[in-house]
């Protein structure tokens, strides 16, 4: 069965920390995104990566920066946390050039910044 | 450009009773439309895709959608809602060429006893 993991299901942050977010996927898969889920909001794109070592911003990076070192691991990096940034996070995956294929989520973290 | 309008971001239905809920799109070339379920504390799991094959589309849980060109739309129903399927629901539309969707804002459905 396919899988993304995410490595925290729950995390406590403080103001001001660097705060890493991990995500790893056994699919192969070469994309790779990262979204955040607000109530009302729905999924808003905040990074995704094509490659390994490749990068693009997506609607909401300020604040955000990412890593992708490895095909199967990509991950999002808080610099600065800061309270709105207390949020529900979302890992996904997919193939290249499959527009028509569904992304795989992994099952979230939910990050407070206090 | 391609976007999504999810009517309703809450949808309560009886146990038993129909359900439906309301996704249309706007998109310049044939889209490739998808509906997710989010269970409480998971992430987003397919329930169905259009790829251009059949308009009516099936899925899990008993789930189907029909794909409706002229009113550019993409509805979700199921005969008979089940406790269980009480849950967060996004469609979601991609274009050819383009494999990052977008996401409607979410419909939380409620079923009632």
């Amino acid at each position: 069965d396919v899988k993304v993991t995410q490595s925290s299901r729950y995390l406590v942050k403080r103001t001001g920390e660097k705060v890493f977010l991990e995500c790893v996927q056994d699919m192969d898969h070469e994309n790779m995104f990262w979204y955040r889920q607000d109530p009302g909001l729905g999924l808003r794109l905040i990074y995704f990566s094509y490659d390994v070592k490749m990068k693009e911003k997506g609607d909401i990076p300020e604040g955000y920066s990412v890593s992708r070192e490895k095909k199967e691991r990509f991950s999002l990096i808080l610099e600065s946390a800061s309270t709105n940034q207390t949020s529900m996070y979302l890992c996904a995956s997919n193939a290249r050039g499959s527009s028509n294929q569904p992304q795989h989520f992994g099952d979230g973290t939910r990050l407070s910044i206090l | 450009a391609q976007s999504v309008t999810q009517l309703g971001s809450h949808v309560s239905v009886s146990e038993g009773a129909l359900v439906l809920l309301r996704c249309n799109y706007s998109s310049s070339v044939p889209p490739y439309l998808f509906w997710y379920v989010q269970y409480p504390n998971q992430g987003l799991q397919l329930l169905l895709k259009y790829t251009s094959a059949a308009t009516l589309v099936k899925g899990i849980n008993g789930f189907e959608a029909e794909f409706k060109k002229s009113e550019t739309s993409f509805h979700l129903t199921k005969p008979s809602a089940h406790m269980r399927d009480a849950a967060e629901y996004f469609c979601a539309v991609s274009e050819g060429g383009s494999y990052i969707p977008t996401f409607g804002r979410g419909t939380s459905l409620i079923v009632h006893p």
